[in-house]
């Protein structure tokens, strides 16, 4: 078992539509939990980060973060064809330490 | 603007030629990681240094990979011999790793590996 388990998809959303992607882990010691989004033949990018748990909010997006169930979630609302892309799950222990990715789930948008 | 830089950004080449990657990580940034990316297994680490000391190879085929980091502006990646199964997309990616930072990387374009 991998210590970040991502569903890859393909996920295929009308333009509009609310999307929940979501990462489960083994690893009880991981603190930091990132959501990076890489577009076709680019590197990964930092869309939200959380320190521990909770929620965190910016503009359409919401990071959800819930320790005791080692489960996170990234919400789109109102999607965009823009948004079509791989989102890829991250989390360390610390800052110190390398983040760990889950595999990626790619979202498609449709107009 | 600051980025990380990798080239080459594509790589077509027979199997047991020798592969060497190059990275210019963001200026100011101590740690550099060097990630592999398969549809398979997702983004692997392979190796990582800070302040350009080797942290952790061990996601490394030893015996025909090797990182180093002659200055701090320069990071590589070499395979010698390479081989089909090494075809992926490699990235650099550089930080600012220390425990009150949240560890955020930045990402380079990534290099385009094919092995033939």
């Amino acid at each position: 078992q991998k210590e970040v388990e991502q569903d890859p998809g393909p996920l295929s959303v009308p333009e509009g539509a609310i999307v929940s992607l979501n990462c489960t882990y083994s690893n009880s010691a991981f603190q930091y939990f990132m959501w990076y989004r890489q577009y076709s033949r680019k590197g990964p990018e930092l869309l939200m980060y959380t320190y521990s748990s909770g929620n965190k909010e910016d503009g359409r997006f919401t990071a959800q973060v819930d320790k005791s169930s080692k489960y996170i979630s990234l919400f789109i609302r109102d999607s965009q064809p823009s948004d079509s892309a791989t989102y890829l799950c991250a989390m360390s222990k610390s800052g110190n330490t390398p983040l760990v990715f889950g595999k990626g789930t790619r979202l498609s948008v449709i107009a | 603007d600051a980025r990380v830089t990798q080239t080459p950004r594509d790589k077509v080449t027979e199997m047991g030629q020798e592969v060497t990657m190059r990275c210019q990580p963001i200026l100011g940034h101590n740690t550099v990681f060097w990630y592999r990316q398969t549809m398979m297994q997702g983004l692997e680490l392979l190796a990582y240094f800070r302040n350009r000391a080797p942290l952790d190879d061990s996601g490394m085929p030893k015996d025909r990979f090797s990182a180093e980091m002659p200055d701090a502006t320069l990071a590589t990646l070499k395979i010698q011999p390479s081989e089909p199964r090494d075809s992926a997309v490699y990235f650099c990616a550089s930080g600012l790793g220390s425990q009150t930072n949240t560890g955020e990387l930045f990402f380079g374009e990534g290099s385009r590996l094919t092995v033939l």
